[in-house]
């Protein structure tokens, strides 16, 4: 069965404190790993997305990256605006879901 | 552009009530999905629709009734819900749906809450 976990569950960071979150996952095939941010009470907006082993892309101050069994999303010196729930999915050849992750919701300090 | 609409935005209900949720983008995507989401859980796929015909549906209680107008508009209509069916609902639409890897766009959704 795919699996896909985050972690951590939570992250506190100060602003400008860089970390990464992680997103390990189980599949038979990938087709594509997607990142997604989202605010409370609000629908997931998307980041990017990957589809093969040594992808990388950035977006201001988010930048993922992808290897064979997880992708990484790495923020570099964050600001409160991006305090959301960061939610990792993947979808597979013989499927047409997304499998998402259970998220990790991102806190940051000023 | 890459905006999903959603209405209403809430929507408070009783248990008898007959509601509907609206859904349009206007991407040119053939594709189109409704999500329920629970408090700090990730979206749960409900239902499919692929160049307007409905191709998935997850096993949902016959309570959700979607329907795609056309290739812009989904409708999901409610009628005798359960107080576990409170949630936010989201809609989501892709280039071209089940076949291939495209990117579904969600829109900011409807709280839903049934008394």
């Amino acid at each position: 069965e795919d699996q896909v976990t985050q972690s951590p569950e939570a992250l506190r960071l100060q602003e400008g404190e860089s970390s990464s979150l992680n997103c390990s996952y189980t599949v038979s095939g990938l087709r594509g790993l997607f990142w997604y941010r989202q605010d409370p009470g609000k629908g997931p907006e998307f980041l990017f997305t990957l589809y093969s082993a040594g992808e990388e892309k950035e977006k201001e101050r988010l930048k993922a990256t992808l290897t064979k069994k997880e992708s990484f999303l790495h923020i570099t010196a964050p600001k409160p605006e991006d305090s959301a729930t960061y939610l990792c999915a993947v979808q597979t050849p013989n499927d047409y879901k997304l499998s998402f992750g259970a998220g990790t919701t991102v806190t940051v300090r000023a | 552009d890459t905006e999903v609409t959603q209405t209403p935005k809430h929507l408070v209900m009783g248990m008898t009530n007959k509601k509907s949720l609206k859904c349009e983008q206007h991407m040119g995507h053939r594709a189109m999905y409704w999500y329920k989401q629970k408090a700090k859980k990730p979206p749960e796929l409900m239902f499919v629709y692929s160049y307007e015909k409905l191709s998935i549906n997850e096993s949902v209680p016959s309570r959700f009734s979607p329907e795609c107008p056309n290739s812009s508009l989904l409708n999901l209509h409610l009628h005798a819900l359960q107080p576990e069916d409170s949630a936010l609902y989201l809609c989501a639409s892709s280039q071209e749906g089940t076949s291939s890897t495209d990117t579904q766009y969600f829109g900011p959704g409807t709280r839903l809450t049934v008394l």
